[in-house]
């Protein structure tokens, strides 16, 4: 079974500092991995995936992550943080074929906290 | 937008009473899912729909049911709440291509079990 770890559980950057969130993930074979945003009281919001091709993938809000299989990583990136990035971040990966049934494995979630 | 709705947003309820939490979808999306989500937790899968009465457990299930009667509702009831089923529950869709998924949310049901 598919696995994810977020190993930040809290991360706090300065305002117009750079940010990179990490994920690993677990899985035998080629995953689609996500980024998930949720703001406090909200549900979640996409922010970008991965499923083939090029292993750079930009995403809405500036946010960009990279694809590594060597390191079994998925790692968000955004080079100037601005304060209403302040959220908690959800890494997720899934798995193909359609007995899969679309289903997703979430990581614990990363909060960051953004200091003026 | 995904167009999910849930309901209630909120509710208090006693241990040991039935709870029944809707979610409701408008573009006919064939899967759905739902989550609690717990601090430390992330979000963990409770039960899905593949389909009208298709449904399976999550790795949460116990303690919880589901219904799928139509399309766009999927229905999630505590049989007899207790304050461990307090959470925040999101319900999910699927879209995408048949072999690449990507879930959108809800706004998410808080409940509390007194």
């Amino acid at each position: 079974a598919q696995s994810v770890t977020q190993p930040d559980i809290h991360i706090t950057v300065s305002e117009g500092a750079s940010l990179e969130l990490r994920c690993n993930y677990s899985y035998g074979a080629t995953p689609y991995l996500f980024w998930y945003v949720q703001s406090p009281g909200q549900g979640l919001q996409l922010l970008l995936k991965y499923f083939s091709g090029d292993t750079l993938v930009q995403g809405i809000k500036g946010f960009e992550a990279e694809f590594k299989r060597s390191q079994s990583s998925f790692n968000l990136r955004k080079p100037s943080v601005h304060w209403s990035d302040a959220a908690e971040y959800f890494c997720a990966v899934g798995v193909a074929g359609g007995t899969s049934y679309g289903k997703l494995t979430f990581g614990q979630g990363t909060i960051l906290t953004v200091h003026p | 937008d995904a167009g999910i709705t849930q309901s209630p947003r909120h509710k208090v309820t006693e241990t040991g009473t039935p709870v029944t939490l809707r979610c409701h979808q408008t573009e006919n999306h064939r899967y759905m899912y739902w989550y609690r989500q717990d601090p430390g937790h992330g979000l963990r899968l409770i039960h899905y729909s593949y389909g009208v009465k298709d449904t399976d457990k999550g790795e949460v299930s116990d303690g919880y049911s589901v219904s799928r009667s139509k399309t766009e509702d999927f229905l999630l009831t505590l049989e007899s709440a207790t304050s461990s089923q307090t959470s925040v529950y999101f319900c999910a869709i699927s879209a995408g291509t048949p072999y690449t998924y990507e879930q959108y949310f809800g706004p998410g049901t808080r409940l509390t079990v007194t």
